[in-house]
């Protein structure tokens, strides 16, 4: 398979503040996700980011894939962005996702 | 709305039980995929399937069982053969346009199985 390593594993921030969270990968891959994992569980799309850079509202990623690596960038955090995101990859033979183990994120007010 | 249904939210059951998650999707998605998601984990595959009547093993298949009689439906067998079965489950779809593509992943609310 294919390695997705991610840091920081754990982040806490003061409301408002930004961050900036990392997903390495270890070979050629076709497709790239970021989720965030609320507290209940529930794993909600926010980047479909093969290549490129896009934004949605304070949140943006941008995929270098010639250099393997994603980012996420969270701006002026708020209490509802807790919860631990995670960065998925398709290798390049298809068929399938393979998940980094998240970073765990806590905006405290 | 178009989604994915993942029955039953909360489960228990006794060890040597086998037991039996649904995963139901109206997006007309052709891939669908049950992961396994541990407390501080990552999700791993367990089982997927690109087309009706085929599946193919995930990274942890041993001690579960799958089936996909139909485009909708795939639903997760955990057998007594688990020996660690107590997890949060999670079941996605995707488009699948083809053999090398997936399509962006889109995941249900999941199940969680205790085993007493």
């Amino acid at each position: 398979g294919i390695q997705v390593e991610q840091s920081p594993p754990d982040l806490i921030l003061q409301e408002g503040a930004n961050s900036t969270l990392r997903c390495n990968f270890s070979d050629s891959v076709n497709n790239l996700q970021w989720f965030h994992q609320n507290p209940w569980g529930q794993l909600i799309n926010l980047f479909y980011i093969p290549s490129g850079t896009k934004q949605n509202g304070r949140l943006s990623a941008t995929t270098v894939a010639t250099e393997r690596y994603s980012l996420l960038y969270i701006s002026s955090s708020q209490t509802t962005d807790s919860g631990v995101y995670f960065c998925a990859v398709e290798h390049n033979t298809g068929n399938q996702f393979y998940f980094g183990t998240g970073t765990s994120l806590t905006v405290i007010p | 709305d178009g989604g994915i249904t993942q029955s039953p939210k909360y489960l228990f059951r006794k060890e040597g039980q086998n037991v039996t998650l649904s995963c139901e999707q109206n997006l007309n998605h052709d891939a669908m995929y049950w992961y396994r998601q541990d407390p501080g984990q990552g999700l791993r595959l367990i089982y997927y399937s690109q087309i009706v009547n085929d599946f193919q093993k995930g990274d942890i298949a041993e001690g579960y069982s799958v089936s996909r009689e139909k485009k909708e439906s795939f639903p997760l067998t955990v057998t007594s053969a688990q020996k660690n079965p107590t997890a949060f489950y999670l079941c996605a779809s995707s488009i699948s346009a083809g053999a090398h593509f997936t399509g962006e992943l889109f995941f249900g609310e999941g199940s969680r199985l205790t085993v007493l």
